[in-house]
């Protein structure tokens, strides 16, 4: 069965520090993998993705995630935090399956960003 | 133009009652999706439809029951509200269930049982 972890609960950052977040996932073959963010009180906002390809996938935002297959990993960055960016953000990853796919999201990691 | 909407925002209700939440998606999509988000924000599905068909039911208990009048409209209905059932419910859309299609969320709707 598919499982993502996010090791980190909480961050916290200075404004125009950088940000990296982690994420392990564990699925049978090569995964899909998304990272998304979730500002308080509101639904998901989709940072990036990965299906195939280049390793490192930019997204919105300034964020960017590489993609690390040998350590099963899926790590989001970025360079220089902004206030705006506190948030919740959640990795997921996605079953291929011929329809009905799924996202199985990691436990999210809170970033609060000190000004 | 919201692309997934969800009604209402905020339910609070009393345990044994019956409610019903519902989702309404403007982007053509195929698939629609339940999510449950608890207390401590992790997210799990609940429930998939593509094509009005259900095809993904995570082992939710049978008091939930989603309902799929056409391919814009997944409503979820739940009957004899627990305490446990307190949460921020979810709905998603995707083109088609295939993994590579990116979901896209509606704001959420945070039920109370009181």
């Amino acid at each position: 069965a598919q499982s993502v972890t996010q090791p980190d609960i909480h961050i916290t950052v200075s404004e125009g520090a950088s940000l990296e977040l982690r994420c392990n996932y564990s699925y049978g073959a090569t995964p899909y993998l998304f990272w998304y963010v979730q500002s308080p009180g509101q639904g998901l906002q989709l940072l990036l993705k990965y299906f195939s390809g280049d390793t490192l996938v930019q997204g919105i935002k300034g964020f960017e995630a590489e993609f690390k297959r040998s350590q099963s990993s899926f790590n989001l960055r970025k360079p220089s935090v902004h206030w705006s960016d506190a948030a919740e953000y959640f990795c997921a990853v996605d079953s291929i399956k011929a329809a009905g796919n799924k996202l199985t999201f990691g436990g999210g990691t809170r970033v609060l960003v000190k000004p | 133009d919201t692309a997934v909407s969800q009604t209402p925002k905020y339910l609070v209700t009393q345990m044994g009652n019956d409610k019903s939440i519902k989702c309404e998606q403007n982007l053509g999509h195929d698939t629609m999706y339940w999510y449950k988000q608890d207390s401590k924000k992790f997210l799990k599905i609940m429930f998939s439809y593509n094509n009005k068909e259900l095809i993904i039911n995570e082992t939710v208990p049978n008091r939930f029951s989603p309902k799929s009048p056409d391919k814009a409209h997944l409503n979820l209905h739940i009957n004899s509200l627990e305490l446990g059932d307190s949460a921020v419910y979810f709905c998603a859309s995707s083109q088609e269930g295939f993994g590579q299609n990116e979901q896209f969320f509606g704001p959420g709707t945070r039920l109370t049982v009181l």
